[in-house]
């Protein structure tokens, strides 16, 4: 059964304090593991898609990277407008599986 | 705009009184999907749709129903609501390329209560 977890479950973090957020996964078959954003009583907003290990991507603070068994979501020197709960999913052979999710709070 | 847009946002109904909310995409694509999303429990999947007239259950199907009789569209159906289908809901829609897949594009959230 494929699993995604996800940690620390929130990070309090002060503006301008880098830190990474994990997302361990077992799948069958991985075709695509996904970063999104969601804001409270919002559905959640797509960041990145990563397809093999070593790949990367960047969107201004954040930067997403995966290996064969786990991604990382780097958050560098964040802003208060951060805030939010980031999720990992990974799409296997048959079915999209989320994690619970890292909420982040981000100090001015 | 490229979307996926659900209606209603919110809805009390009461125990036992069919409802459907419903699902529209823009973007032509193949994949659709519902979630609920509660405390503690995260995204859960209720049903996803590979494509017309394909329908497959997901993590937590039970009193719930959809159809795909059309590309763009892809409606909830609760047939006997319970308080215990109180939750936020999200439809979603997603393609492949080959063996990839896309990021979903997610609704805005349907928020039910169910008293």
């Amino acid at each position: 059964e494929d699993q995604v977890t996800q940690s620390p479950e929130a990070l309090r973090l002060q503006e301008g304090e880098s830190s990474s957020l994990n997302c361990s996964y077992t799948v069958s078959g991985l075709r695509g593991l996904f970063w999104y954003r969601q804001d409270p009583g919002k559905g959640p907003e797509f960041l990145f898609t990563l397809y093999s290990a070593g790949e990367e991507k960047e969107k201004e603070r954040l930067k997403a990277t995966l290996t064969k068994k786990e991604s990382f979501l780097h958050i560098t020197a964040p802003k208060p407008e951060d805030s939010a709960t980031y999720l990992c999913a990974v799409q296997g052979d048959y079915k999209l599986s989320f994690g619970a999710g890292t909420t982040v709070t981000v100090r001015a | 705009e490229a979307q996926v847009t659900q209606n209603p946002r919110y809805l009390i109904t009461v125990t036992g009184k069919k409802l459907t909310v419903t699902c529209s995409q823009n973007m032509n694509h193949e994949y659709m999907s519902w979630y609920r999303q509660d405390p503690g429990l995260g995204l859960r999947q209720i049903y996803y749709s590979m494509n017309v007239e394909v329908t497959d259950k997901g993590d937590v199907p039970e009193g719930y129903k959809v159809s795909r009789k059309e590309k763009r569209n892809f409606p909830l159906i609760l047939e006997s609501p319970s308080p215990n289908q109180t939750s936020l809901y999200f439809c979603a829609s997603s393609f492949s390329r080959g063996s990839l897949y896309y990021g979903y594009t997610f609704g805005s959230g349907t928020r039910l209560t169910v008293v």
